[in-house]
């Protein structure tokens, strides 16, 4: 059973880079597009990017000057950077993988979550 | 943009609920169901606006195209009161979430 873990530091000073990785366990990472997304209660559920097993890359607008989304296919894990934080990037953090259809925009696995407070 | 209706529903459990997605804009049948309960990530329940996931009961349907989206659950169990958001691709690769209904006791 495939199962995604999300790693991190739950602790981040303001202007500082945010990171986080998503580990794959029980199956393999290739084959698939994954995504990371965030919930905060003032945003509710937000997109933040996703990663194709090729390396192919798509980013949120909102987000795409500060956002690094990478893939380790051998090591099964991927990760997120989030430079220059600041308090409203305070959320929990989530890795999820896309439905794999011909329509592959929907997340039909998901990690538990990394929660991540901004504050000095 | 999508807009979800109502922000809570109050039922009890053996009744009906129906749960509304409004999109700005004409999005086919690019739409997908979620439910959420306190402290997990969210479960996928239908994609492509009327096809049940994996394991998801058959209880769950999901209607709808162009704007307007609806997510029925006939014979509310209790492990379905819980957060409901829709999903959209409507400028793929931008993907956004409504702001979710509550189904609660």
């Amino acid at each position: 059973q495939v199962q995604l873990q999300e790693t991190g530091p739950g602790l981040v000073k303001p202007s500082e880079t945010l990171s986080l990785t998503c580990t794959v366990s029980g199956g393999s990472s290739s084959g698939y597009y994954w995504s990371w997304l965030r919930q905060s209660p003032g945003k509710g559920l937000e997109w933040i990017g996703y990663i194709y097993y090729t390396g192919r890359i798509m980013y949120n607008p909102s987000l795409k000057s500060r956002v690094s989304i990478t893939i380790d296919t051998p090591k099964n894990q991927l990760s997120l950077k989030l430079t220059s934080v600041t308090a409203a990037d305070t959320a929990v953090y989530f890795c999820a993988r896309h439905l794999a259809t011909a329509t592959p925009w929907y997340f039909d696995l998901w990690g538990r979550g990394s929660r991540v407070t901004v504050s000095s | 943009v999508l807009t979800q209706s109502p922000a809570t529903l109050s039922l009890s459990p053996g009744e009906g609920a129906t749960l509304s997605c409004r999109a700005s804009q004409n999005i086919i049948t690019y739409l997908g169901w979620y439910q959420q309960k306190p402290g997990q990530a969210p479960r996928l329940l239908i994609y492509d606006a009327s096809n049940r996931a994996t394991g998801v009961p058959a209880r769950f349907s999901g209607s709808g195209s162009g704007t307007d989206f609806t997510l029925t659950i006939t014979s509310l169990e209790p492990e379905d009161f819980a957060v409901y958001y829709c999903q959209q691709r409507s400028d793929w690769p931008l993907l956004t979430f409504g702001g979710g209904t509550r189904v609660e006791i």
